[in-house]
């Protein structure tokens, strides 16, 4: 089964940063890899998909890339609305499996 | 646009099975897959598994022994059955639909999410 590994676990930042999170496959995923974001009390909703494709409405600010095992989320520009958690997921194979999250919380 | 919500209840003996519907609405996921994923609280996503409305299906090793997947004969209906639950069960439940474009999957349309209680 494939692992993923997000880092950090958190972060701190302000409205206007530049945050990048990366995540680790344990083996090579090629592109299929997507990038979440949840709010609290909230189900998570697609950001990205296929490494850097972003989704239908998702603004501009928020950009992935990456192949094989390292993949890199940005986000330029920080905005309020973007204090959130992020997952990626792989979906190379199954067990799909999630990397274990990153709190971007406002500093 | 295709809305699902997940319905079941929401507290569960220990050693009992639980079991939730995720009703599809505004459309099909008939050429897609239904996933489960849960979320324990303050705690990361686990996927649990997928099932199509053909009856493919893939589980995740890990719970593969204690869960079941199936649609109803309308195709708008799929349910999740896990037994032998125990408190570690405890989680929100989500139910998703993956799609695939260009050989890629990924979890579109989420549901809100159920809570699950294990306790006596």
């Amino acid at each position: 089964d494939i692992q993923m590994t997000q880092s950090p676990f958190s972060l701190s930042a302000s409205v206007g940063d530049r945050v990048t999170i990366t995540c680790r496959a344990s083996q090579s995923i090629s592109i299929y890899l997507n990038w979440y974001q949840q709010k609290p009390g909230k189900a998570p909703k697609l950001l990205i998909y296929s490494a850097s494709i972003l989704q239908t409405g998702v603004p501009s600010r928020f950009s992935g890339s990456g192949s094989g095992t390292d993949f890199t989320l940005t986000i330029s520009n920080l905005q309020p609305e973007d204090f959130a958690t992020y997952f990626c997921q792989q979906s190379y194979s199954t067990p799909r499996a999630f990397g274990q999250g990153t709190k971007v919380e406002i500093k | 646009q295709v809305q699902l919500q997940e319905s079941g209840p929401g507290l569960v003996k220990p050693s009992e099975t639980l079991s939730l519907t995720c009703s599809v609405s505004g459309g099909s996921i008939n050429y897609n897959y239904c996933s489960w994923i849960r979320q324990p609280a303050g705690k990361g996503l686990e996927w649990i598994g997928r099932f199509s409305a053909t009856g493919s299906s893939n589980y995740n090793p890990s719970l593969k022994t204690r869960v079941t997947m199936s649609v109803d004969t309308s195709k708008t209906q799929f349910s999740l059955k896990l037994n032998s639950v125990t408190a570690a069960d405890t989680a929100v439940y989500f139910c998703a639909r993956e799609i695939v474009v260009a050989n890629d999957w990924y979890l579109d349309v989420w549901g809100r999410g159920t809570l699950v209680t294990v306790s006596s």
